[in-house]
């Protein structure tokens, strides 16, 4: 199976700071990265695929990089409603597995 | 707009059997592939299955395999997972997702707890 390492698990920011979260996969996935955002007692909500591209809805101060193994998730001005747990998802192999999350909090 | 309710979770004992459901609307279910993905209490998301969106091919997780069973009814537009053999491990919120791309998650559902306890 792929591994997927998500660092930090944890980490402190302010509003309107600039986070980063980086995924690495044990081999590597092209582009065929996710990103979810979940928030405590919610569904997962889906961000983005193939590494960059955002779903619909999405804001645009997601934004999302990287190809082969090493993937990061960028949140460029931090908004109150994104404190959450973030995952990255591989999808070129099954199974589908996901990194451990990183929560985002204040 | 996309919609999946879910339905069916609960408290099970282990080696029993209980079967999830997945309710769609808002779009046309019979084209799109469909997944199962659990939560243990407190964990991560796991992947658990999918099912392409005319039922020919369905994909496990191998902690399930043997055990689970994927399934739809295109005609009924509802998801459904079969769950025997239960076990204490097996304890999760288990969430249905559609598949944008075959395997690209897009709407999820909103989860159903499923606890396997004596």
């Amino acid at each position: 199976d792929i591994q997927m390492t998500q660092s930090p698990s944890s980490l402190s920011a302010f509003v309107g700071d600039r986070v980063t979260i980086t995924c690495r996969a044990s081999q590597g996935i092209s582009n065929y990265l996710a990103w979810f955002q979940q928030k405590p007692g919610k569904a997962p909500k889906s961000l983005m695929y193939a590494a960059s591209s955002l779903h619909s809805g999405v804001p645009s101060r997601f934004s999302g990089s990287g190809s082969g193994t090493d993937f990061t998730l960028t949140i460029s001005s931090l908004q109150p409603e994104d404190f959450a747990t973030y995952y990255c998802q591989q999808y070129d192999d099954y199974p589908l597995t996901f990194g451990g999350g990183t929560k985002v909090e204040i | 707009q996309v919609q999946l309710v879910q339905s069916g979770g609960g408290v099970v004992q282990p080696g029993r059997s209980l079967r999830l459901s997945c309710a769609a609307s808002g779009f046309t279910f019979s084209t799109y592939a469909m997944h199962w993905v659990r939560q243990a209490p407190g964990k991560g998301l796991e992947w658990v299955a999918l099912i392409y969106y005319d039922g020919s091919d369905k994909y496990y997780t191998d902690s399930v395999k043997g055990r689970f069973t994927i399934s739809r009814d295109n005609s009924k537009n509802t998801l459904y997972l079969q769950m025997n053999s239960l076990r204490a491990e097996d304890t999760a919120v288990y969430y249905c997702a559609r598949g944008l791309t075959q395997l690209v998650l897009d709407h999820w559902g909103q989860g159903t707890l499923v606890t396997v306890s004596s």
